[in-house]
């Protein structure tokens, strides 16, 4: 079946600008997570949605990142007046159930370029 | 002392050959342990879950020494398709959130 995916692959902005990062999780999967991974990092977490509601959104770094998932399925990343040290990939994972006792799958990711 | 530490390499061995890398954790609570593999621009996919017991799958073997709070991973025969790297992943206790290590490279060589 179909796994999660992620769009825009790549999306190029200017400081300062707003953008939205969408994530389709696998059918059927009620965790949904976001992170962020820069180059010779591993992916660090920003938030987790069980469902419609944003469990633990402890990893978002400041106020200018938000994140929805309205219909428990599609979550959007919102960053407001990006920063050059936002450039990074965004990778989205989905679970069947609650982490850790349940594999992740990732999308494909999407990377930011703040220029 | 970071959460989850690992050596970054890179490990460059030839094929057939066994490597093994360790990864170290902080926190003494946690409970769960992962090893995920990475290629080069794609997205972490799960290898192997970590048991307290140990666990082989194939050419894989992970190890969990919780006195020592460092976890293994082997792999025998090595092929140039491992070619990648490897995460070691530990779940921070009482919470949902996994966290990566920066993950260690490895690079087959024929």
């Amino acid at each position: 079946g179909a796994g999660v995916s992620q769009t825009p692959s790549n999306k190029v902005t200017e400081k300062g600008k707003y953008v939205e990062l969408r994530c389709d999780p696998i059918s059927g999967h009620t965790a949904l997570y976001w992170y962020r991974q820069s180059l010779g990092q591993g992916p660090e977490f920003l938030i987790y949605f069980q469902g419609t509601g944003a469990a633990d959104d402890s990893g978002l770094p400041n106020d200018r990142f938000f994140a929805v998932r309205p219909e428990g399925s599609v979550s959007t990343l919102k960053i407001q007046r990006t920063e050059r040290g936002d450039s990074a990939v965004y990778l989205c994972a989905s679970s069947p159930g609650r982490a850790p006792y349940n594999e992740q799958f990732f999308g494909p990711g999407t990377r930011l370029t703040v220029l | 002392r970071k959460e989850v530490e690992q050596d970054p390499g890179p490990f460059n061995v030839p094929e057939g050959a066994t490597v093994a890398f360790n990864c170290t954790y902080s926190n003494s609570a946690s409970q769960s342990f992962f090893w995920y593999r990475q290629d080069c621009r794609k997205e972490p996919k799960l290898l192997m879950s970590v048991y307290s017991s140990g666990n082989e799958d194939g050419r894989f073997t992970a190890q969990l020494n919780r006195a020592s709070q460092y976890i293994s991973l082997l792999i025998r025969d090595s092929k140039l398709s491992d070619s990648a790297t490897y995460l070691c992943v530990v779940n921070r206790p009482g919470n949902t959130p996994l966290v990566f290590g920066k993950g260690t490279r490895l690079s087959v060589i024929a």
